[in-house]
């Protein structure tokens, strides 16, 4: 079974700054995908960036980018030029392809808060 | 277009109760799944539902059961309500299709069971 670690529970840090949030993941697949979601306080969550894992080159959107080291299993989300609107939980998804089977396991999740 | 609808937004039962949770999907998405979000437990996948078959099966016990109508939506049942089935109950679809990864999450359900 496939397992995901946010060791991060919380973190705080002061808007326009750069933050990195940590996930760790284990599997024996070799092909999979990994996801972060963003869950702000209206509960919904929304998909923030997601990497393939037979790509190499790290995925990016706009302020948003990951670190994905496929052999050391871990798959870091980085926030550039923080803004307010950037609080909120966030959650590292693992899924492994099955026909386009829709499961996902989430990491327990990283509070971000940014600060005025 | 229109998001992951779900209905209620919230509930509050009494134990030993049955609910049902509801699940529109965006138009066209033929995938559902559920997922329980507890602090204690986290985010926990239950069930998918695709063409109205039941595709996929989380580690939640028989009280927790689904269906999936012909028009995609999804309805999500608990019976015999424990206390510690109180939690946000989310609900996503997809297109299931080859290639496409991406699930929307709807505002989910908060049930409280009392």
């Amino acid at each position: 079974a496939q397992t995901v670690t946010q060791s991060q529970p919380e973190m705080s840090v002061q808007e326009a700054e750069t933050v990195t949030l940590s996930c760790t993941y284990d599997t024996s697949e070799n092909n999979y995908y990994l996801f972060w979601y963003k869950q702000p306080p209206s509960r919904q969550m929304i998909l923030v960036i997601r990497q393939e894992a037979y790509k190499q080159q790290n995925a990016t959107e706009n302020r948003f980018s990951v670190n994905f080291q496929k052999a050391a299993k871990s798959f870091s989300l980085k926030i550039s030029d923080s803004q307010l609107g950037d609080t909120a939980m966030y959650f590292c998804a693992f899924m492994k392809p099955d026909g386009g089977a829709q499961k996902l396991v989430f990491g327990q999740g990283t509070r971000l808060t940014i600060n005025p | 277009k229109a998001g992951v609808t779900q209905t209620p937004r919230y509930l509050i039962k009494t134990r030993g109760q049955q609910v049902t949770l509801s699940c529109s999907p965006i138009s066209g998405h033929r995938s559902v799944s559920w997922y329980q979000q507890t602090p204690g437990q986290g985010l926990q996948f239950l069930f998918e539902y695709f063409s109205e078959t039941q595709r996929n099966k989380g580690n939640f016990p028989g009280r927790f059961s689904g269906r999936q109508f012909s028009n995609s939506r999804s309805e999500m049942n608990v019976s015999t309500l424990e206390l510690g089935d109180s939690a946000l109950y989310l609900c996503a679809s997809s297109a299931r299709g080859r290639g496409d990864t991406e699930a929307f999450f709807g505002q989910g359900t908060r049930l409280t069971v009392v």
